[in-house]
């Protein structure tokens, strides 16, 4: 079964600092997706960033890039230039690509906090 | 703005009611899934419609159903409502390759 863990309930960064959120996955699967998804404290979840198990270079979306170790099984989110409203949830999802069944997995999220 | 709408956005009842919960995917997309967000159980996947067939399960109760019509928007139904059903309730669209998933803004469901 695939399996999604984030280690860090909470993480504070300067404004303007890089940071990094961990992302360790789980599966047999050997053609799969992850996914990185934000949601602010109004309670929406936005798309950040993809990256397929065969893609050979590391996502990139503006001030998001995906640091992707598939050998490591994982997934670390690296926002560069962080913003004070980058404060919010943000939750790593996996998603098996064999098979029909399209659903996400998710980690149980990773706090951020920017600090001014 | 996801393109993916859902109503209500909130909405509040007592236990052992039932209540319906709408969602229109992103034009285009066929594929329509329903998760639930709680506390204690954080973000799990209800069930997944393709086209108006259901696809694939997950740990939906027995209480709740879920249909998607011929114009592609879904309907979640909770029925004989317990407290522990109290959660934010999204609907996502996708298609493509990647099928990336576009959530729209949840319904959050207080059961009193």
């Amino acid at each position: 079964a695939q399996k999604i863990t984030q280690t860090q309930p909470g993480m504070f960064v300067q404004e303007k600092e890089a940071v990094t959120l961990d992302c360790t996955y789980d599966t047999s699967d050997p053609s799969y997706g992850l996914f990185w998804y934000k949601q602010p404290s109004s309670g929406e979840m936005i798309f950040l960033i993809y990256q397929g198990s065969y893609d050979q270079q590391n996502a990139t979306e503006g001030r998001y890039s995906l640091n992707f170790q598939k050998a490591r099984k994982s997934a670390n989110l690296v926002i560069s230039a962080s913003q004070l409203g980058d404060s919010a949830m943000y939750f790593c999802a996996m998603r098996e690509l064999s098979g029909s069944a399209r659903q996400l997995t998710f980690g149980s999220g990773t706090q951020l906090t920017v600090l001014p | 703005d996801s393109g993916v709408t859902q109503t209500p956005k909130h909405l509040i009842t007592a236990t052992g009611q039932r209540v319906t919960l709408r969602c229109s995917p992103r034009s285009g997309d066929l594929s329509v899934y329903w998760y639930q967000q709680s506390l204690d159980q954080g973000l799990q996947f209800l069930i997944q419609y393709y086209n108006g067939e259901e696809r694939a399960k997950g740990n939906i109760l027995e209480r709740f159903s879920a249909q998607q019509f011929p114009d592609l928007h879904s309907e979640l139904n909770l029925s004989s409502l317990e407290l522990g059903d109290s959660a934010l309730y999204f609907c996502a669209s996708g298609r493509g390759t990647t099928d990336t998933q576009y959530f729209g803004p949840g319904t959050r469901l207080t059961v009193l």
